[in-house]
């Protein structure tokens, strides 16, 4: 069975410190796509990146960066120097016959 | 811009009333979805649909039904709306087979008296 799991309900950080948002999934799917949404205070969710089970590159865009394992079915997402503006709840999610979610990691920053 | 758009960004209803909660997307997407979030279970799926008078029950259906009409608008129901209900419901819309991400709309922050 697909699964997501953020084991990190709620994190917080000064202003410009970096910090590290975890997932690790399941999944018996030899094909599948991995994704981050952001959701700000507003609450609309927001795609932040998409990545494919084929493709372990690193990404960066900006201060967002995320690492993807196979090995350890990871897909962790850096944010560096942190600002005010990032506090919002971050997800991850995984393909499957549906769109699985996990829980969610509160992140709040500090100024 | 591409959107999808929730009828209503907050509401108050009583317990007992017939509540709608509409979604509308421009995308000319397939796939549309209702998902509950509540603090600490993160979104739960209500129900999705694939197809235009289709629907397929999700995690947590009970006590809603839904109807798609129109190929861009997706309605959740609450037929007698109870207190439990009170929640954030995010809709979304997707192409065929999600792999290409979901789009979601702001969200209706529902309130049940």
């Amino acid at each position: 069975a697909q699964k997501v799991t953020q084991a990190q309900t709620e994190i917080s950080v000064v202003e410009k410190e970096d910090v590290t948002l975890d997932c690790v999934y399941e999944t018996r799917d030899t094909t599948y796509y991995l994704f981050w949404y952001k959701q700000p205070p507003s609450g609309e969710l927001v795609f932040l990146i998409r990545r494919n089970s084929f493709d372990e590159q690193n990404e960066i865009s900006g201060r967002y960066s995320w690492n993807f394992q196979k090995s350890t079915s990871s897909f962790n997402f850096t944010i560096t120097a942190s600002q005010v503006v990032d506090s919002a709840v971050y997800f991850c999610a995984l393909t499957g016959n549906q769109f699985y979610f996990g829980t969610g990691t509160s992140l709040t920053v500090i100024p | 811009d591409v959107k999808v758009t929730q009828s209503s960004r907050y509401l108050v209803k009583r317990t007992g009333e017939k509540v709608f909660l509409e979604c509308v997307q421009d995308m000319d997407h397939e796939n549309m979805f209702w998902y509950r979030q509540d603090p600490g279970l993160g979104l739960r799926l209500i129900y999705f649909s694939y197809d235009v008078k289709m629907k397929e029950k999700g995690d947590i259906p009970e006590g809603y039904s839904v109807s798609r009409e129109k190929k861009e608008r997706f309605s959740l129901i609450l037929e007698s709306a109870s207190t439990n209900q009170t929640s954030m419901y995010l809709c979304a819309s997707s192409l065929i087979g999600g792999n290409y991400g979901y789009t979601f709309g702001s969200g209706t922050r529902l309130t049940v008296v």
